[in-house]
Order: C-alpha cells, then sequence, then structure tokens
C-alpha cells in the first residue's frame, strides 16, 4: 500500500460526458501527478501541482483538467469524452515538485462507451 | 519520440537465476532514474532509483547500473523469484524549472518460472 488513495476503483460512462476522479496523496506529500496508460501506451505524464499551483503540464487535452485543494487532495475533470479516453488514470504523489520518488495510487479504471 | 526505451517487451527467467531488464535514454537532462513494478489492475510501486552522480545502487536483491556515456541504465535482480513476476517500467527524470517531468518506458514483462 503506497498510502496513495484513488476513487472511484472504476467508472463506465458514454461518449459526451464528464467525469471527476480524485485522488489522496501520502500524508506529507505536497505534490500531485497525473498519469494516463492506454492499451497500447506506456504512461503518460498529464500534469503536476505542488502545494495547490500547476508546476508542470505533460500531454493533457485541453478537454481535461485538473486542480489541488487546500487538503492537497486533487480532482482529474475528464469532459467530452471520446471512445479514445478509455484508460488507466493514475495519480501519484511525492515530497518535492522536482527530482524525487513518485508513488502511485492504485489507479481509476475509465471506459466510455 | 521515445526519449526512454524497454526494447524487450518481455523476458523468462528461471526461478532462482538472475533478471536482467534494460532500458536506454536519449535525453542528457535526465539525471534521477526509477524502477517501477506493476502487477495487473494495481498501481506501479517504487523499487529502487538512482542518481545520475551513481552508477550503481543496491537494495536487497535488486541492483541498478548506470552507465551515463551510452545511457544506458539496467536492473538486476538475484535471486529471481516468481512473486517477482510482473511488469516493470524504466522511468527517467528531469527537474525542468523546479517541475519534475518523468518520462516511462514501455515496460518489459517479466515471468519466473519455477
Amino acid at each position: 500500500d503506497s498510502g496513495v488513495t484513488q476513487t472511484p476503483k472504476h467508472l463506465i460512462t458514454a461518449t459526451g460526458q464528464r467525469v471527476t476522479l480524485r485522488c489522496s496523496p501520502r500524508s506529507g506529500d505536497l505534490s500531485v501527478y497525473w498519469y494516463q496508460q492506454s492499451l497500447d501506451q506506456g504512461l503518460q505524464f498529464l500534469i503536476q501541482y505542488y502545494n495547490g499551483e500547476e508546476r508542470a503540464k505533460g500531454n493533457i487535452l485541453e478537454r481535461f483538467s485538473a486542480q489541488q485543494f487546500p487538503d492537497l487532495h486533487s480532482e482529474l475533470n475528464l469532459s467530452s469524452l471520446e471512445l479514445g479516453d478509455s484508460a488507466l488514470y493514475f495519480c501519484a504523489s511525492s515530497v518535492v515538485a522536482g527530482v524525487g520518488t513518485q508513488y502511485f495510487g492504485p489507479g481509476t479504471r475509465l471506459t466510455v462507451l | 519520440d521515445q526519449q526512454v526505451k524497454q526494447n524487450s517487451p518481455s523476458l523468462s527467467v528461471q526461478e532462482g537465476r538472475i533478471s536482467i531488464l534494460n532500458c536506454d535514454y536519449t535525453n542528457s537532462m535526465f539525471d534521477y532514474f526509477l524502477w517501477y513494478k506493476k502487477y495487473p489492475a494495481e498501481g506501479p510501486t517504487f523499487l529502487i532509483s538512482i542518481s545520475s552522480i551513481k552508477d550503481k545502487n543496491e537494495d536487497g536483491r535488486f541492483t541498478v547500473f548506470l552507465n551515463k556515456s551510452a545511457k544506458h541504465l539496467s536492473l538486476h535482480i538475484v535471486p529471481s523469484q516468481p512473486g517477482d513476476s510482473a511488469v516493470y517500467f524504466c522511468a527517467a527524470s528531469a527537474d525542468i524549472q523546479g517541475a519534475q517531468k518523468l518520462v516511462f518506458g514501455q515496460g518489459t514483462r517479466l515471468t519466473i518460472n519455477p
């Protein structure tokens, strides 16, 4: 158990819908990262937040957004969903904003029908 | 542009022998490297890391070697155990303006045969 929690574990929705994925980092970690793992892809970095502020952006679509709240939990919002958005979404956390070890949650499996 | 490559999608090793997983990277800005292990339906689990100022880091049965001139790192597992069967991801990290850019390889599926 990494100490990072993600809800829900599974999510099934239809195209065009909007969903919110939630992540609680390990106690004491200030950085939260979001990753997407599609069927044939490795882990793709989406976005990083550090202590409530956006710190880095990766391959995140404009239809996706995230935020980190004062209690340091984070939410990833996915809107106008398409079939290709079906994937595993992982959250990770670390103590620092820069180089360091990231600890991953169990993931949310999103299926778009 | 695949900045981190694990060229072997799968590897099969006999229990008790050494498992060697390889990883190559292209960006010389990467200065911290990590290996993660992933079981189906679970998140990646951190295994071991190495900073670019070192060429070897050891933790129990796991040793990571870094060859900066060749931009190559490897993970050695010895002796290999059936519970080591999983997908192993190599990741490379660089600090970009105070943020961590972590790039993952495609993974190698390791199977340990009894």
